[in-house]
This record gives C-alpha cells, structure tokens and sequence, in this order.
C-alpha cells in the first residue's frame, strides 16, 4: 500500500466549469476526509465518510460542492460551477476509526479557477 | 467549537539548534487529542507527535518533543539538533475525545526555516 492517492495533482479551469477530483485511501482506513487549504491557512475540514457514509458536512461545502464514496473504497469530490474563490488545496486525508489515530494525508490537488 | 491557534506566522532556527513552536487551544472538553503535523514544501502532511491529554507525561519522537500544559491549554512543540530537512510548515491540530465523530481542527501553522 503506497498511502493516500490524489488525482489530479493539478486542475486549472475556467470560472464555471465543473471539476472532479478523486482520492484512493489506504485501503484498510475506513475512515475518509476531504479539507480545504488556502494560501497561509491551515486545512478547513469539509467533509468526512465512515466506510460508504458521510457522517459530516460542514458549512463551508456549499451546495456547489458534492462527495462521494461509494463501496467505502474511493472517494470523488466534484464543485460544480467553479468560482475563483474556489482556488485552493484540497487534501484527503484517511485513518481508522479512533480517538488517537492520527490521519494519512494525500499529497493533495491544487485548484487554479480563472 | 474548539478553536487552534499558532501565534508565530513564521520562525528559523541555525542548523543544529533547538526551537520551539507554540499552540494555544480553546475547548471545554477535559479529553481531547493533540498533534503536530508537518508539511514540507510541496510534499504531503506527515505526523510529527500526538499527545493525549489524560496522559501527564510529554510525547516524545525522536528530536521532536511536546510541552503539554493542560491548564494553559497549550501544547508547544520542540525540535532538537534541528536539520536542514526539518524545514516546513508545522501545524497543530486538535480531536475531541468525546465522539469519536469530530475531524481535527487545525491552526493556522508556523512556517520554519532551518539556515546552514
């Protein structure tokens, strides 16, 4: 197991546009999370799944944004109709389920809407 | 809602030397989790420490090291014979221990720079 995947490394696109972006776990985690990080910020939480269930949204996942995970395997993060605010990092991060267990993160993608 | 803060934008350190990062915290929960994450440029987060707070005993990996204040609710982190290597952001998190629901909550993080 090579630890968390991100795909893409890198999306540019243009304002309105929709984008996908998928994250493969370690495949015994069955824990799943999506945050966001802006320039000189840390990571905002966004969204976690148990297994195939999203257990959590936070406000700041506007009803543009979407997630998914479905087997418990994989996950696909999509924003639809992109704004430039929507210019970020997006980190998926994994772990087992457990108070002191730290995450796994992926080497993110990074999100250039212009 | 718990809230991390790390009042130190940025630090250097020589090669070799030692330096402290700082993290306040603010929760009303008395069982929680702590840690350290690095992220080097353009690399992944890694886990650097993590502390309990039921444990009185500071962390220890290593040259990395905690001062964990639970009454001050601050949780420090010291790095020893620093290295070139070390050279990244550092951020603290925070995880409530009462749901094993809650993600971790991030400060804002501490940019070092080691100097040869």
């Amino acid at each position: 197991d090579t630890g968390v995947s991100q795909d893409p490394r890198h999306k540019i696109t243009k304002r309105g546009q929709n984008v996908t972006f998928r994250c493969d776990p370690i495949s015994e985690h069955n824990r799943l999370y999506w945050y966001r990080q802006t320039l000189g910020q840390g990571p905002e939480f966004l969204t976690y799944f148990q297994n195939e269930a999203q257990l959590e949204k936070s406000r700041l996942l506007s009803d543009r944004f979407s997630a998914e995970r479905p087997k418990g395997s994989f996950s696909t993060l999509e924003i639809q109709r992109t704004e430039q605010g929507d210019s970020a990092m997006y980190l998926c991060a994994s772990s087992l389920t457990g108070f002191n267990y730290g995450y796994t993160f992926g080497s993110g993608t990074r999100l250039t809407v212009v | 809602a718990q809230t991390v803060t790390q009042s130190q934008p940025e630090m250097s350190v020589q090669e070799a030397e030692t330096v402290t990062l700082s993290c306040t915290y603010d929760t009303s929960e008395s069982d929680y989790y702590l840690f350290w994450y690095k992220q080097p440029p353009s690399r992944q987060m890694i886990l650097v420490i993590r502390q309990e707070a039921y444990k009185q005993q500071n962390a220890t990996e290593n040259r990395f090291s905690v001062n964990f204040q639970k009454a001050a609710k601050s949780f420090s982190l010291k790095i020893s014979d620093s290295q070139l290597g070390d050279a990244a952001m550092y951020f603290c998190a925070y995880r409530s221990g009462n749901s094993g629901n809650t993600p971790l909550v991030f400060g804002k993080g501490t940019r070092l720079s080691v100097i040869a």
